[in-house]
């Protein structure tokens, strides 16, 4: 199957810096990336649509100035966190749609970012 | 907008006995696909087993089967011969299409314990 790469895996940071996460897609090219949050027990929140060349589309209530997103080749998008703080310590997850039969349009996720902000 | 409920948060069972988990959905669309993601301790998503709404054949994928009743927007994961490898959070979810932007949503997750 495809494979989603995320880096890094785990990040501490200090609250008011920025952190960048990457989401790659290693075998196969994603015009469309997703970025997605999970709590601790949790399901996992949606929180942009990355677009390849475009705007990244954001859900409801997510804040577009607090969340980043590029999504500047076919293979990689990034998410940076700007001016984090504690209530952005979450698992940040992506995923990417895979097209052709063989993947059968299928999302492939990355194994996630653990983000602590202290 | 779509919603997917999973109504058990927790579920145990014995090693090699059968489980089932469940979910219910609620659209308007007829073109859609549902989802089970098996979320293991290491949290890496992956796929288990895929519905497509149009087929009427329920999906299979070895120890896993699920029992799809669009009528009733209903659709369980049964888990047979259950594993220890099987322990993990399992997610049910919907797409709406396969169309380039089209999202997953997902339900709120059982928690399943394989026993010894």
């Amino acid at each position: 199957g495809a494979v989603v790469s995320q880096h890094p895996s785990r990040v501490i940071c200090k609250s008011g810096t920025s952190v960048k996460i990457e989401c790659r897609s290693l075998d196969f090219q994603a015009t469309t990336m997703f970025w997605y949050r999970q709590f601790p027990k949790k399901s996992l929140m949606l929180m942009a649509t990355s677009n390849e060349g475009s705007k990244a589309t954001y859900e409801q209530g997510v804040e577009k100035d607090k969340f980043l997103i590029n999504h500047a080749s076919l293979t990689l998008s990034t998410l940076t966190v700007t001016s984090a703080h504690p209530e952005d310590s979450s698992f940040y997850i992506c995923s990417a749609r895979a097209y052709g039969q063989a993947y059968y349009n299928e999302q492939f996720f990355g194994p996630g970012t653990r983000l602590t902000v202290l | 907008a779509q919603t997917v409920t999973q109504s058990q948060p927790e579920m145990s069972v014995q090693e090699a006995e059968t489980v089932t988990l469940s979910c219910t959905y609620d659209t308007s669309e007829s073109n859609y696909y549902l989802f089970w993601y098996k979320q293991p301790p290491s949290r890496q998503m992956i796929l288990v087993i895929r519905q497509e709404a149009y087929k009427q054949q329920n999906a299979t994928e070895n120890r896993f089967s699920v029992n799809f009743q669009k009528a009733a927007k209903s659709f369980s994961l049964k888990i047979s011969d259950s594993q220890l490898g099987d322990t993990a959070m399992y997610f049910c979810a919907f797409m709406n299409g396969l169309g380039a932007g089209n999202m997953l949503t997902f339900g709120g997750g059982t928690r399943l314990m394989v026993k010894p």
